[in-house]
C-alpha cells in the first residue's frame, strides 16, 4: 500500500481559504468512502477534523469541510486563523481491511 | 470517557523485539465495531498505519512490515499489545495507538498521546 500523495505545504492568509489535496490509487480513496482528515500541531497527538469523506465530528468549526472527486480527497479551510497553522494528513481505508496516511501536509498561516 | 495510553520502552537496540501496550478505558474491545490500531510517525515525518485488531479479533497488517509485527489483545481485556521483531534504527519514531468505532465512522476519533521509541545501532 503506496503512501497517499499531499503537497508537503500550503499557505494563506488570515481569512483566506486554502484545499489540501490527497490523492489516492483505485484500490483506497476511489473505492471507499472512508478518507479521515487530522490535524496535527507540533508535539501533539493528531485530532480527527473530518471523518468519512466530509462529516465534521462534533465541536469542528465548519470551517473545516471534505470532498471527493475520483480518487482524490480534499480538505477545504475557509476563514482561516492563526491556530489553523499545523500538519494535516489524509487517511484512508485500503484494500485487504488495511489502511493508508497520506505524506502529510503542512499549512502556514502567513 | 474514553483514553487510551501508551507504554514501553523508550530505547531498544538494533535487532532487538520492541513490545509496546496500549492501555485503554471507556470501552470495550469486545464491543461489536471497536477496532484498534498502532501507528507510527518518525520524527518530522508522516503518519504510518502498523496494524489494527477488531472486536472479532481479526487481526490485519501493513504489507511492509507484516511479517515483522504482532497485534494482540491481552487477557485483562482492556490492552492492545503491539510487537516488533528485529528493530532497526529507522524505526525510531512516536508510536501511537488509536481507536475506531466502526459503524458510527471509520476514523481514529480518539488517539493516545504516544510513546517515543528510539533504536540504537
Amino acid at each position: 500500500q503506496s503512501a497517499l500523495t499531499q503537497p508537503r505545504s500550503v499557505s494563506g492568509s488570515p481569512g483566506q481559504s486554502v484545499t489540501i489535496s490527497c490523492t489516492g490509487a483505485s484500490s483506497d480513496v476511489a473505492v471507499h468512502n472512508y478518507v479521515s482528515w487530522y490535524q496535527q500541531h507540533p508535539g501533539k497527538a493528531p485530532k480527527l477534523i473530518i471523518y468519512d469523506v466530509s462529516h465534521r465530528p462534533s465541536g469542528v468549526p465548519d470551517r473545516f469541510s471534505g470532498s471527493e472527486s475520483g480518487n482524490t480527497a480534499s480538505l477545504t479551510i475557509s476563514g482561516l486563523q492563526a491556530d489553523d497553522e499545523a500538519d494535516y494528513f489524509c487517511c484512508s481505508f485500503a484494500g485487504g481491511s488495511t489502511e493508508v496516511f497520506g505524506g502529510g501536509t503542512k499549512l502556514t498561516v502567513l | 470517557q474514553v483514553t487510551l495510553r501508551e507504554s514501553g520502552p523508550a530505547l531498544v537496540k538494533a535487532t532487538q523485539t520492541l513490545t509496546l501496550a496500549c492501555t485503554f478505558s471507556g470501552f470495550s474491545l469486545s464491543t461489536t465495531g471497536m477496532c484498534v490500531s498502532w501507528i507510527r510517525q518518525p520524527p518530522g515525518k508522516a503518519l504510518e498505519w502498523l496494524a489494527r485488531i477488531d472486536w472479532d479479533e481479526d487481526e490485519y497488517y501493513s504489507s511492509s512490515l507484516k511479517t515483522r509485527l504482532t497485534i494482540s489483545k491481552d487477557t485483562s481485556g482492556n490492552q492492545v499489545v503491539l510487537t516488533m521483531t528485529n528493530m532497526d534504527p529507522v524505526d525510531t519514531a512516536m508510536y501511537y495507538c488509536a481507536r475506531i468505532v466502526y459503524g458510527a465512522t471509520w476514523a481514529y476519533d480518539i488517539w493516545g498521546q504516544g510513546t517515543m521509541v528510539t533504536v540504537s545501532s
